[in-house]
């Protein structure tokens, strides 16, 4: 599986926007680009997902280099509610219509009020 | 909808004792897959099954770890014996695959398993 890297902790301040870097230099045409959190004591939960094009949804942005090597999840207003581990993942392939989720160590945002 | 479902929420045992926990997967999620996570460390899998079936069990210790998913619905994971190094959270997640290749998986939020 192709491997992530990311910063192990970053600090933002509440209505702040926070902007999460991910570098994966060996990613392949196919694998797409996911990003979940884990808020403590909790299961992950998906924020989103890209393959080349920027992508916005409800909880975030991802923001997608042109050569694909690195990417970045854009939190637009830190709440105290998004101090989490965000992990970023290159999907993997497992056959027929699966995938599985690789994680790595993940980033975790510390947010100040 | 309802969640992932996970049972017992925490468990602590004695080293070689045996344990086992549930998960129901969300309604018509025919994904389902276990995870290991360490205190500090990222979920690690350790298996996917596809319906009653297993896709992926290469980072499963066979010798202690088994896994089910009889009728495609809910699954089990068992420890036997337990050792001290498998004192982590375990989660169960699931995925509808129905609707296309990308869509999210779900996470139950563990069972923490302590080994003394």
């Amino acid at each position: 599986d192709a491997k992530t890297t990311q910063p192990n902790s970053m600090e933002s301040n509440e209505e702040e926007p926070v902007h999460l870097p991910c570098n994966h230099s060996t990613i392949s045409g196919t694998d797409y680009i996911h990003w979940y959190r884990q808020l403590p004591s909790q299961g992950p939960e998906y924020v989103i997902h890209g393959l080349t094009s920027n992508v916005n949804n409800r909880m975030a942005s991802l923001a997608i280099a042109e050569d694909r090597k690195s990417s970045t999840l854009i939190l637009h207003r830190a709440t105290l509610r998004d101090a989490a581990v965000y992990y970023c993942i290159l999907r993997g392939y497992s056959g027929g219509s699966n995938y599985k989720l690789t994680f790595g160590k993940g980033t975790l945002l510390t947010v100040n009020p | 909808e309802a969640g992932v479902a996970q049972s017992p929420r925490y468990k602590i045992i004695e080293k070689r004792q045996s344990v086992a926990f549930w998960c129901n997967p969300i309604s018509g999620h025919a994904t389902l897959y276990w995870y290991q996570q360490i205190l500090g460390q990222g979920p690690k899998l350790l298996i996917q099954f596809q319906n009653n079936g297993v896709v992926d069990d290469s980072q499963l210790p066979k010798d202690r770890f088994s896994a089910e998913r009889l009728k495609g619905v809910d699954s089990t994971l068992k420890i036997q014996p337990a050792k001290l190094e498998d004192s982590a959270v375990y989660l169960c997640a699931s995925r509808n695959t129905g609707q296309g290749l990308n869509t999210e998986a779900f996470f139950g939020q563990g069972t923490r398993l302590t080994v003394v």
